[in-house]
């Protein structure tokens, strides 16, 4: 597609219940981001991909949460028993360099149109 | 951990005038990047900086990296009802093995009035 494509656009579950939310990179981009946005803020970084590679998942709140790109392409972010306070816009970003060049070159990300994520 | 803070946090500006939103890293960056969200959308990349005391300049857009690598700027020249938006600055630790994680400020929220 021409762009980042994410799905759902938007889910609506119950505490406790599991979510998996889809990123769809634009084709032949090596990175991959993902972010939460709350209302009113900056992108959080939660974690990232080069290739299927999984770089940092520093940003990850806690175990409930989890990423995968197994085929460097797609990938999901799915978030366990889900509690209220992660109710936010969760966003997936790609580019089509290697975030590993120590700044050098340009390493512009591209963003999707989000998930909004409401947990009740 | 590596924290980057942008003021103001708000700006309301009389079509014509000039805004400018500051950014400041508690940490030496690698390079910054600058990002424009309008309202219901999603941030959209505008520019990167990877020199120190770097200036870039983009029609009525003036980006600075300062000196030391921990500060930046955008100003915006005689804006127009279209610069609405929200501007957020995001920087790349310049110590480290993660050079991947971008650390995204909280935002400078610009309305502009005709």
């Amino acid at each position: 597609g021409a762009g980042v494509s994410q799905s759902p656009r938007y889910k609506v579950t119950k505490r406790g219940q599991d979510v998996a939310l889809r990123c769809d990179p634009i084709s032949g981009h090596v990175s991959l981001y993902w972010y939460r946005q709350a209302l009113g803020q900056g992108p959080e970084f939660l974690t990232y991909f080069n290739y299927e590679a999984q770089q940092d998942k520093s940003g990850l709140p806690n175990d409930r949460f989890s990423a995968e790109r197994p085929e460097g392409s797609i990938s999901t972010l799915t978030i366990q028993r889900t509690e209220q306070r992660d109710s936010a816009m969760y966003r997936c970003a790609s580019s089509p360099l290697p975030q590993a060049s120590g700044g050098r070159g340009q390493e512009t990300q591209y963003f999707g149109p989000g998930t909004r994520l409401l947990v009740l | 951990g590596q924290q980057v803070m942008q003021i103001p946090q708000y700006q309301h500006v009389q079509e014509g005038e000039d805004f400018t939103t500051y950014c400041n890293s508690s940490t030496t960056l690698s390079n910054i990047q600058w990002y424009k969200q309008r309202p219901g959308g999603h941030p959209v990349f505008l520019i990167q900086l990877v020199k120190s005391g770097e200036v870039k300049k983009q029609k009525r857009l003036t980006f600075q990296f300062g000196e030391a690598k921990k500060n930046s700027s955008l100003h915006i020249t005689a804006t127009q009802t279209t610069d609405v938006g929200t501007y957020f600055c995001a920087g790349r630790n310049a110590g480290g093995t993660s050079y991947g994680k971008l650390t995204f400020g909280q935002g400078t929220i610009l309305t502009v009035h005709p």
